[in-house]
C-alpha cells in the first residue's frame, strides 16, 4: 500500500514551457486534491475533484487544468508555465466519508 | 470563505518543555479542525484531530483543545524532543467535498 504517489519529485522548467504534474492513490479514495505551498503562505488549494468524473476550481486556478483520469489519478497540467508557478505542489486524497486527507511527497517546481 | 490564521509564525522551545500552537477560523459552520505535521522535504501528515462536539483529545503527548464560541483552537506538545522540531499546520473544514482551509504554519524548532 503506497498511500499517494507524485511523480516527478522535482522539475525545472522554462518560462511558457508545459508540463503534466502525476498523482494517484491506492486507497480507494473518492476525492482527491491538488495544493501548491509557498513560503508564508501555507497551503492553497488550486483544483479538487469530489469524484471520478469530476473537477471543480479551488482557491488559486488560475494558469492550471486537471484531469481525473480515473479513481486513482489526478494529474495537475502547466500549459505554459511561469515564475510565479515555482512552487512545491502537493497531491492529496480523502475517503467520501471523511475530511483525514492524506498526502504525497510533493514535486518541487522551479520555472526560470 | 473559511479563513484560518496561526500565532506564533515560529516557536523555539526547551527540550522537555511544552510548546502551544493557536489557530483561529472565522467560518461558524465548521466542524472538523486537523493539525498536521511536515517535516523538511516530506507531505502534511495527520498528527491529531477534533470534531465540533468536542472540547478536547489527547494522544499521548500531543492535544488539542476546542473553544467553538472564541473560534480558536490549539494544539499542545508536551514534553517536546528534538523530532517534535517541525511545521505545524492547522486547518478547518470548509464547505462541501471534504474541503479544508490551511493556516500558513508554524515553525516548531526544539533546542535540545
Amino acid at each position: 500500500n503506497a498511500g499517494v504517489t507524485q511523480t516527478p519529485k522535482f522539475q525545472v522548467l522554462k518560462t511558457g514551457q508545459s508540463m503534466t504534474l502525476q498523482c494517484a492513490q491506492d486507497m480507494n479514495h473518492n476525492s482527491m486534491y491538488w495544493y501548491r505551498q509557498d513560503p508564508g503562505m501555507g497551503l492553497r488549494l488550486i483544483y479538487y475533484s469530489a469524484s471520478e468524473g469530476t473537477t471543480d476550481k479551488g482557491e488559486v486556478p488560475n494558469g492550471y487544468n486537471v484531469s481525473r483520469l480515473n479513481k486513482r489519478e489526478f494529474s495537475l497540467r502547466l500549459e505554459s508555465a511561469a515564475p510565479s508557478q515555482t512552487s512545491v505542489y502537493f497531491c492529496a486524497s480523502v475517503t467520501g466519508n471523511s475530511y483525514e486527507q492524506y498526502f504525497g511527497p510533493g514535486t518541487r517546481l522551479t520555472v526560470t | 470563505g473559511e479563513n484560518v490564521e496561526q500565532h506564533p509564525s515560529t516557536l523555539s522551545v526547551q527540550e522537555g518543555d511544552s510548546a502551544v500552537i493557536k489557530c483561529t477560523y472565522s467560518d461558524s459552520a465548521s466542524n472538523y479542525f486537523p493539525w498536521y505535521k511536515q517535516e523538511l522535504g516530506k507531505g502534511p501528515q495527520l498528527i491529531i484531530d477534533i470534531r465540533s462536539n468536542v472540547g478536547e483529545k489527547k494522544d499521548q503527548r500531543i492535544a488539542v483543545t476546542l473553544n467553538k464560541t472564541a473560534k480558536h483552537f490549539s494544539l499542545h506538545i508536551t514534553e517536546t524532543q528534538p523530532e517534535d522540531s517541525a511545521v505545524y499546520f492547522c486547518a478547518a473544514s470548509m464547505g462541501g467535498n471534504n474541503r479544508l482551509a490551511f493556516g500558513k504554519g508554524n515553525q516548531v524548532v526544539v533546542i535540545p
